[in-house]
């Protein structure tokens, strides 16, 4: 079982849509809940990031983490088609190696 | 622009060959990382540096390595290469050493071995 687990997708859902991302994870140890944008050809762009359980809302989006279930999600409200590209969740533990594990990404397609 | 520069965008060579790919951090950040990014693996952590010093080490072949310099950029280096060394190598930096949760990428090497 991979650490992190994410919806492979893809996803694809018309403008103005509420759009719901997940991740589960099976490390007990993660105490830190990352999502990365990840547009086409570019490198990946923090976007939220949550300290252990509870959510974080930041304009159109809401991270969500719930640690008794090891998930995650990433709610988008109102999409636009500039929020198409790879959303990306990443975890880490606390302490002095701060590596973060990665899921594989899900692309998001908004349309017009 | 995350403040991160990576060098070369493209990278072309061959299989047995080696390669140099380049990173600067943002201004006044210590530590880097290094990933690569396939399709069929996602985004795999390599290696980390912090000032100079290796911190942590991910899935990093022996065939591959890396280094900080004194000024922080660092380098990583690929050698006999395969072609499922094909991949986007990204870096990024950090400002801090225990946290490194708040991970700035650079733009990626993308790099083709034929």
């Amino acid at each position: 079982q991979k650490e992190v687990e994410q919806d492979p997708g893809p996803l694809s859902v018309p403008e103005g849509a509420i759009v719901s991302l997940n991740c589960t994870y099976s490390n007990s140890a993660f105490q830190y809940f990352m999502w990365y944008r990840q547009y086409s050809r570019k490198g990946p762009e923090l976007l939220m990031y949550t300290y252990s359980s509870g959510n974080k809302e930041d304009g159109r989006f809401t991270a969500q983490v719930d640690k008794s279930s090891k998930y995650i999600s990433l709610f988008i409200r109102d999409s636009q088609p500039s929020d198409s590209a790879t959303y990306l969740c990443a975890m880490s533990a606390s302490g002095a190696n701060s590596k973060l594990t990665f899921g594989k990404g899900i692309t998001l397609s908004v349309r017009p | 622009d995350s403040g991160v520069t990576q060098t070369p965008k493209h990278l072309i060579t061959a299989t047995g060959q080696r390669v140099t790919l380049r990173c600067s951090p943002r201004s006044g950040d210590l530590s880097v990382y290094w990933y690569q990014q396939s399709l069929d693996q996602g985004l795999q952590f390599l290696i980390q540096y912090y000032n100079g010093e290796e911190r942590a080490k991910g899935n990093i072949l022996e065939r591959f390595s890396a280094q900080q310099f004194p000024d922080l950029h660092s380098e990583l280096n690929l050698s006999s290469l395969e072609l499922g060394d094909s991949a986007l190598y990204f870096c990024a930096s950090s400002p801090q050493l225990a946290g490194g949760r708040e991970q700035y990428f650079g733009p990626g090497t993308r790099l083709t071995v034929t």
